[in-house]
């Protein structure tokens, strides 16, 4: 698989919750629960968001969380923010033992 | 302060070879593992492939298996990533990033270079 599959865009307004979804195959996110969520601000490194598919790491905000169910991954982003405008990619273990990125999504705070 | 110093941007012509490196300070370098991880202009991010920092052994992406070597110089805290046979799809940044150390067995990145910009052109 060449990549795991996201939206390519969501938007919401400031306040609400937006939930961004990542599907795989039982190859990878079905069969693991080595799911991460990377947040990517225009022209910077990406930032781990979430990892182990509900975990945050030190210093990230708790409206930031996730889910998964079967072969999909959720990251939901709640009271959504002027800052949080940034492309987010989902990741996961394979059962190759390597690592696969989703295609990315890119959310809009309207 | 844990940082992930990369080397600068470079142009190459096609089927030219490239060298990236990675200085890692303020961390026991040998603990931890080394990601690489590229995106193309406007495109998701990909991974190539990783580096045990303490006993070099590799794991690479099946898309870049034979054209692409990582390795480490752990007297100079430093890791590397070339790239063979470039074309002009290996157009990018590429990301060198540290990965987590923590209680489970799942790979994340949680220190992340600025990212070398590499140009393919002829």
């Amino acid at each position: 698989q060449s990549a795991l599959t996201q939206p390519a865009s969501v938007s919401g307004s400031p306040g609400q919750s937006i939930t961004i979804s990542c599907t795989g195959t039982s190859s990878d996110l079905g069969d693991y629960n080595y799911v991460s969520w990377y947040q990517q601000h225009p022209g910077k490194a990406p930032k781990l968001m979430i990892f182990d598919v509900s975990y945050r790491p030190s210093g990230v905000s708790n409206r930031f969380s996730g889910s998964n169910s079967g072969n999909t991954a959720s990251l939901t982003i709640s009271g959504l923010q002027a800052e949080d405008e940034a492309d987010y990619y989902c990741s996961s273990y394979t059962s190759s033992s390597t690592l696969l990125f989703g295609g990315g999504t890119k959310l809009t705070v309207l | 302060q844990v940082q992930l110093v990369q080397s600068g941007a470079e142009v190459k012509k096609p089927g030219a070879s490239l060298k990236v490196s990675c200085k890692a300070s303020g961390y026991t370098f040998t603990s931890y593992a080394m990601h690489w991880v590229r995106q193309a202009p406007g495109q998701r991010l990909e991974w190539m492939g990783w580096i045990n920092g303490g006993n070099g052994n590799t794991k690479y992406s099946q898309k870049f298996q034979g054209r692409v070597t990582i390795t480490r110089d752990t007297s100079a805290s430093t890791a590397y990533m070339e790239l063979s046979s470039l074309r002009s799809e290996d157009t990018a940044v590429y990301y060198c990033a540290r990965e987590m150390n923590y209680y489970g067995s799942g790979r994340y990145m949680d220190v992340w270079g600025k990212g070398t910009t590499v140009t393919v052109s002829s």
